[in-house]
């Protein structure tokens, strides 16, 4: 079972709003990942979490503040968001940090900021 | 630094057509390569994988090869379907790192 879930699926907020994202996998995975996607764009990493301690942050705006509270659940935090900001937030997960280890992503969570 | 090149999209083909779609990539040391599929409103599944050279991933129909020699890990389909239309990202992880680096993506359509 290679599963990965996102919640909430949707999310409209305004930019003064605080709001959260949530990530879960139960598959014992020791790394974590935000990614974030653009129409017609790959996805871009956000933040990296191994063995539930930030390891990347690839220069994101302090309104995204990610959280790992334990090694089955991943957040990210949003507060004063801008409408630039609206895109699909991509949950992913690996084995271990490895160059070999495949990373598995969830569904995504659309977000639309207003 | 690492990157992964893609062909342009759109590719649209009729159902049943031999489907390729060229990936090259630059890497330092000996990366992992990845082929991730993305259908309209989902996120990103795995479709096939090959860590060395010569390694050739495969699943649903879909293979590819590690081509070390000339750095490419094109995705082939013998007969595609309608419901392979989706988006296809080439991929790399390299240097016992965890960090994926995309390509631009390729946008399928497959007509009746």
């Amino acid at each position: 079972d290679t599963e990965v879930t996102q919640t909430p699926k949707h999310l409209v907020m305004g930019m003064t709003n605080k709001k959260s994202l949530k990530c879960e996998q139960h598959m014992g995975h020791r790394a974590m990942y935000w990614y974030k996607q653009k129409a017609k764009k790959p996805p871009e990493l956000m933040f990296v979490y191994s063995y539930e301690k930030l390891s990347i942050n690839e220069s994101v705006p302090s309104r995204f503040s990610p959280e790992c509270p334990n090694s089955s659940l991943l957040n990210l935090h949003l507060h004063a968001l801008q409408p630039e900001d609206s895109a699909l937030y991509l949950c992913a997960s690996s084995q271990d940090p490895g160059a070999g280890d495949t990373i598995y992503f969830g569904e995504g969570s659309w977000l639309t900021v207003v | 630094g690492d990157s992964v090149t893609q062909m342009e999209g759109p590719v649209t083909l009729s159902e049943e057509a031999f489907l390729t779609i060229n990936c090259t990539y630059t890497a330092t040391g000996y990366p992992s390569l990845f082929w991730y599929v993305q259908y309209p409103g989902e996120g990103l599944q795995l479709l096939l994988k090959a860590t060395k050279a010569d390694d050739k991933g495969s699943n649903k129909g879909f293979e590819a090869t590690y081509r070390k020699e000339t750095t490419s890990f094109h995705l082939e389909k013998g007969s595609v379907q309608v419901s392979d239309s989706a988006v296809y990202f080439c991929a790399l992880k390299a240097g016992g790192g965890n960090k994926l680096t995309f390509g631009t993506g390729t946008q399928l359509k497959v007509e009746l």
